[in-house]
């Protein structure tokens, strides 16, 4: 069975310092998402492409997060610098209709 | 913004019981309902999407239910097992073009023996 695929799985970095995460999604899934978590609460929408086309990134803390989906498969998420408060689980999903979105395993980030 | 409250934070039963969720909602009302499925250090999985004119939807031992007059969906599990033990989530879609999700923070549930 097809998933979404994410690396790394753990991460840990000072603060300060540049990070990026990756994630490969289902094949033919145009929509693609990055989710924060942070531990105790539901995930929350960072950024949502359309195929390439950013469709959505009002939640994302544009100084510091950049995401790019530049052929439209597989995506970057990057952080920089990253802060303490952006230790969290960040997660990838993908999905081909509106209906159910698929994620991947996530990457946990720890900021020291 | 919208507001989405999950019964609590734990649920704990016996296994072969019933186990009921609770997701409530304030502001608008979501086209969508989904609920989800967490295990520790791991995505959710999609269980159930419910839509507004729907009452009920089953799967197998699972069924959900969505009434937008009191702005609230139950999530049951009949005759729960240990492997159900999971965080549930609820996850409510405006029926904006772009789909996009807002997540309540779960209910963890555990099933012991």
């Amino acid at each position: 069975e097809a998933e979404v695929a994410q690396s790394p799985r753990y991460k840990i970095t000072e603060k300060s310092q540049a990070v990026a995460f990756w994630c490969d999604p289902i094949s033919g899934h145009a929509t693609l998402y990055w989710y924060r978590q942070i531990l105790g609460q539901g995930p929350e929408l960072l950024v949502q492409f359309q195929d390439e086309s950013v469709v959505d990134d009002s939640q994302l803390p544009k100084d510091r997060f950049s995401a790019e989906r530049l052929k439209g498969v597989d995506s970057t998420l990057k952080i920089q610098p990253a802060e303490l408060g952006d230790s969290a689980m960040y997660l990838c999903a993908s999905s081909v209709r509106r209906d159910e979105q698929y994620f991947g395993p996530g990457t946990r980030l720890t900021v020291t | 913004s919208q507001k989405i409250e999950q019964n609590s934070e734990a649920l704990n039963i016996q296994e072969g019981k019933t186990a009921t969720l609770t997701c409530n909602y304030t502001n608008y009302s979501p086209a969508y309902l989904q609920w989800y499925r967490q295990d520790p250090g791991r995505g959710p999985v999609f269980l159930l999407l419910i839509r507004e004119n729907e009452k009920e939807k089953r799967k197998e031992r699972l069924k959900v239910t969505f009434d937008t007059t009191l702005k609230q969906s139950l999530f049951h599990i009949t005759a729960s097992q240990p492997a159900d033990s999971a965080t549930y989530l609820c996850a409510l879609d405006r029926g904006s073009t772009l789909g996009r999700l807002y997540f309540g923070r779960g209910t963890q549930l555990t099933v012991w023996p």
